[in-house]
């Protein structure tokens, strides 16, 4: 069954590096996610990504966080300036329509 | 608006005994209603979801969820938890896509731990 993969499973960064988290979505789907959940609490939306454009986005997903996908087959979320506070987990998700798929995350932990 | 609101933080339940994890959501248009379900230092998955047509809902290993409109309620149920089902449950409403892309909002989870 295909499956959403996500890379690294775990990274560890400074404050103020800029990390990139990568996603091989499902091939066949149209539609790009990412979610994150802090240790705890509950998953929130970042943003969604549709026909190579951000198709909505969230508070959370300032100018710090960008979205590419590169080449057709990557998805990437990108953070310029880690700060503590987005130590989290990372989930990507892709869908054909309304049902998502979503990946194992990333741990990001921001010391 | 979309929101979603889980009314139980921590469900503790026996084994072999019967359990129903609370949601009620809100949204002005149709919606998509899922279960999703993590176990500890796991992904989510998808437990069950309700797109339209027979309001009950079942899933592979025996857990069930009704679509109630009037209640706006999507409440998941099992007759008879196992140990393996401790685990912290997600409801999620979705709005069908109408912003070119299905966003899912997320309740704040219940955790369920079974007791032998």
């Amino acid at each position: 069954e295909p499956e959403v993969t996500q890379t690294p499973s775990h990274q560890v960064t400074q404050m103020g590096q800029e990390v990139i988290l990568r996603c091989v979505p499902i091939s066949n789907h149209l539609y790009f996610y990412w979610y994150r959940q802090i240790l705890g609490q509950k998953v929130e939306f970042l943003v969604s990504f549709y026909n190579n454009e951000i198709s909505e986005k969230s508070e959370i997903f300032d100018d710090q966080f960008s979205v590419e996908r590169p080449d057709g087959s990557n998805f990437t979320l990108k953070i310029r300036s880690t700060k503590l506070e987005d130590s989290a987990m990372y989930f990507c998700a892709s869908s054909y329509n309304y049902e998502q798929y979503f990946g194992p995350g990333t741990r990001l932990t921001v010391t | 608006a979309q929101s979603v609101t889980q009314l139980d933080s921590q469900v503790p339940v026996f084994e072999e005994a019967p359990v129903e994890l609370r949601c009620n959501y809100s949204s002005s248009v149709s919606v998509y209603l899922f279960w999703y379900v993590q176990y500890p230092n796991q992904g989510l998955q998808l437990l069950l979801k309700y797109l339209s047509g027979s309001t009950l809902v079942e899933s592979i290993n025996g857990f069930e969820a009704e679509f109630n409109k009037s209640q706006t309620s999507f409440h998941l149920r099992k007759p008879s938890v196992h140990i393996s089902d401790t685990a912290e449950y997600f409801c999620a409403v979705s709005d069908g896509g109408r912003t070119g892309g299905f966003k899912t909002i997320f309740g704040a989870g219940t955790r369920l731990f079974v007791k032998a």
